[in-house]
């Protein structure tokens, strides 16, 4: 059984701090990494995407990929009130879309101003 | 406007009517997904398709049926409802990275 797991929080960070999120995966084949953020009531929207080992930077948010120890992150700087959602992070075991994502839970995070 | 567009958004419907929910996209994407969403499970996926007439199950298949006769559009099917098909259900598309239609709510009651 193939398995992405998250803590899910909440994850309460004041404004402007970091938010730390983490992801482990249990299929060591897997080659492509995801992270969406949902907000409560609305569709999941992809924010980062990672595919080789090493930190990959977009804005305030930073994806960090150790194949290794199976484990993905995102950091999010200088944290706002928007951030507030919930991030899913999933997994594709295979280099083309066609065999889906597999997601975790989510870990929903708090921002406070 | 480019994208995926899902309807209907919401829909109440009674226990063994069928129902059938549409995705629509516009960006010529190879691949096509159906999930559901509910408190505790996260997203898992029901069926998915890698082209028009390409169709196969996902993780919780059973009582929905798909097709794909179109590359732009893939309906799901609940051939007869049930409570536990009670959900919040996404359409999504890819080529690589997928993107996600706005979702129905679908409540049987």
């Amino acid at each position: 059984q193939k398995e992405v797991e998250q803590n899910s929080g909440p994850l309460s960070v004041p404004e402007g701090a970091i938010a730390s999120l983490n992801c482990t995966y249990s299929d060591r084949g897997s080659q492509s990494f995801f992270w969406y953020r949902q907000y409560s009531g609305k569709s999941p929207e992809l924010i980062m995407s990672i595919y080789s080992n090493g930190d990959k930077e977009d804005g305030r948010f930073t994806a960090q990929l150790n194949k290794a120890s199976q484990y993905v992150s995102l950091l999010i700087r200088d944290s706002q009130p928007s951030d507030s959602a919930t991030y899913l992070c999933a997994v594709n075991i295979m280099p083309q879309a066609g065999t889906a994502l597999i997601f975790g839970k989510g870990t929903t995070l708090s921002v406070s101003s | 406007d480019a994208g995926i567009t899902q309807s209907p958004r919401y829909k109440i419907t009674e226990t063994g009517r069928q129902v059938t929910l549409m995705c629509h996209q516009t960006w010529s994407h190879s691949y096509m997904f159906w999930y559901r969403q509910d408190l505790g499970h996260g997203l898992r996926l029901i069926y998915y398709s890698a082209a028009a007439d390409i169709t196969d199950k996902g993780e919780v298949p059973d009582g929905y049926v798909v097709s794909r006769s179109k590359t732009e559009n893939f309906p799901l099917t609940l051939e007869s409802a049930t409570r536990s098909q009670t959900s919040v259900y996404f359409c999504a598309s890819a080529n690589y990275e997928q993107y996600f239609g706005p979702g129905t709510r679908l409540t049987v009651t």
